[in-house]
């Protein structure tokens, strides 16, 4: 039982490429979550979806799209990175009172 | 809206000190109260929970009291380890309990 992963672990990106930021749970959870930390802000969200098929905006959403694709996996996709997108990226799924969190992405944009 | 504010880091203290950190809230129901920790290159994980008034969530060592009147919600440990060194976070939720909000998080440093 790996709970929430996360793939990359780091990235580096030019201003202006895209890529996708990975997450699975194997809890058998509905909802999952995208979370940025950066210095000082503490933890903002991004996206969620509150189960397979649906996703809502969080705080922060400019910048980034999701995809459910199925109860498992939820992606965050950067389709132009900008320098103000460097920041960790973590996924989290919860159940009943508590948030589970993946290990992170560190991403940077130049 | 609502908000958590936290004291400001880091903490730095000597192994087997006493360890507050302070956080208060701000929330227009009557949310539940979490600290989470954050050790260093890790996801945050769940340290203790309280999730109505006068509830004291603990785990570790750590104890938190769910004061309603002040809207604080601060972390103690009697004696402090090197390996409490970690991020903390406090955390409320009052739209069930998926949903968070986070304060900005407190360092804490502590030697031997």
């Amino acid at each position: 039982n790996a709970g929430v992963t996360q793939t990359p672990k780091f990235q580096v990106l030019k201003t202006g490429q895209s890529m996708t930021l990975q997450c699975a749970q194997d809890m058998n959870h509905n909802s999952m979550y995208w979370y940025r930390q950066d210095p000082g802000m503490g933890l903002r969200l991004i996206y969620y979806s509150a189960s397979e098929g649906t996703t809502d905006k969080g705080e922060v959403p400019n910048g980034y799209n999701v995809s459910r694709l199925n109860k498992r996996e939820f992606s965050l996709r950067l389709e132009s990175a900008a320098p103000s997108q460097t920041s960790v990226y973590f996924c989290a799924s919860p159940n009943k009172d508590t948030q589970y969190f993946g290990p992170g992405t560190r991403l940077t944009v130049l | 809206g609502d908000s958590v504010t936290q004291m400001e880091g880091p903490v730095t203290l000597s192994e087997e000190a006493f360890l507050t950190i302070n956080c208060t809230y701000t929330a227009t129901g009557y949310p539940s109260l979490f600290w989470y920790v954050q050790y260093p290159g890790e996801g945050l994980q769940l340290l203790l929970k309280a999730t109505k008034a006068d509830d004291k969530g603990s785990n570790k060592g750590f104890e938190a009291t769910y004061r309603k009147e002040t809207t604080s919600f601060h972390l103690e440990k009697g004696s402090v380890q090197v390996s409490d060194s970690a991020v903390y976070f406090c955390a409320l939720s009052d739209r069930g309990y998926s949903t968070l909000t986070f304060g900005k998080g407190t360092m804490l440093l502590v030697s031997p």
